[in-house]
């Protein structure tokens, strides 16, 4: 099984572009999450979702949108980029919602 | 608000010895706390999982401990080996459908 798959592992975006990062599942997990990390803030909540169809805000949902059209797959889209978004972002997954979650390992993203 | 602390400085630590981590919570009363460690540039790696009602969780080397009168876990890798280098995050389940996370405490091993 691969897990947790996330695409690109790095990307530089030039402020105002716009850009999708790929998570991708294969343990048939109902809950999907996007965090991002930065020093000194440790992992911070962007967006989950507790099956297809269904998605809710996290901490710091603001620039991020997302979507949950298959169990298997939950995009993160950042429609404008900001500088601010300069982060490592990552996807994870769980059987539920509060169970154990399951990282992929990460996309470093730069917006210059 | 609520709030997660744990050691932001590094701890250093002898080969075979235990190395005890601290994770402190306010203003809130997780139903479990989940531990993880993480290596750079990959992500977070589940390793245990304690429940409010459970004082100890034992997996090999490592033992958590859970006070919630306290406020606090405690994580502990006793013989603890240089492979053990890496930082661990404490999450507390915040809230309904919600794991927090601290920022970790990176722990050094020394041979």
């Amino acid at each position: 099984n691969a897990g947790v798959t996330q695409t690109p592992k790095f990307q530089v975006l030039k402020t105002g572009q716009s850009m999708t990062l790929q998570c991708a599942q294969d343990m048939n997990h109902e809950y999907m999450s996007w965090y991002r990390q930065d020093p000194g803030m440790g992992l911070r909540l962007i967006h989950y979702s507790v099956g297809a169809g269904i998605t809710d805000q996290g901490e710091v949902p603001n620039g991020y949108n997302v979507s949950r059209s298959t169990t298997e797959d939950f995009p993160l889209r950042l429609l404008s980029a900001a500088p601010s978004q300069t982060s490592v972002y990552f996807c994870a997954s769980s059987y539920s919602a509060g169970q154990p979650l399951h990282f992929g390992n990460g996309t470093r993203l730069t917006v210059t | 608000s609520q709030k997660i602390e744990q050691n932001s400085e590094a701890l250093n630590i002898q080969e075979g010895k235990t190395a005890t981590l601290t994770c402190n919570y306010t203003n809130y009363s997780p139903a479990y706390l989940q531990w993880y460690r993480q290596d750079p540039g990959r992500g977070p790696v589940f390793l245990l999982l304690i429940r409010e009602n459970e004082k100890e969780k034992r997996k090999e080397r490592l033992k958590v401990t859970f006070d919630t009168t306290l406020k606090q876990s405690l994580f502990h890798i006793t013989a603890s080996q240089p492979a053990d280098s890496a930082t661990y995050l404490c999450a507390p389940k915040s809230g309904y459908q919600k794991v927090t996370f601290g920022i970790g405490t990176k722990l050094q091993v020394i041979p």
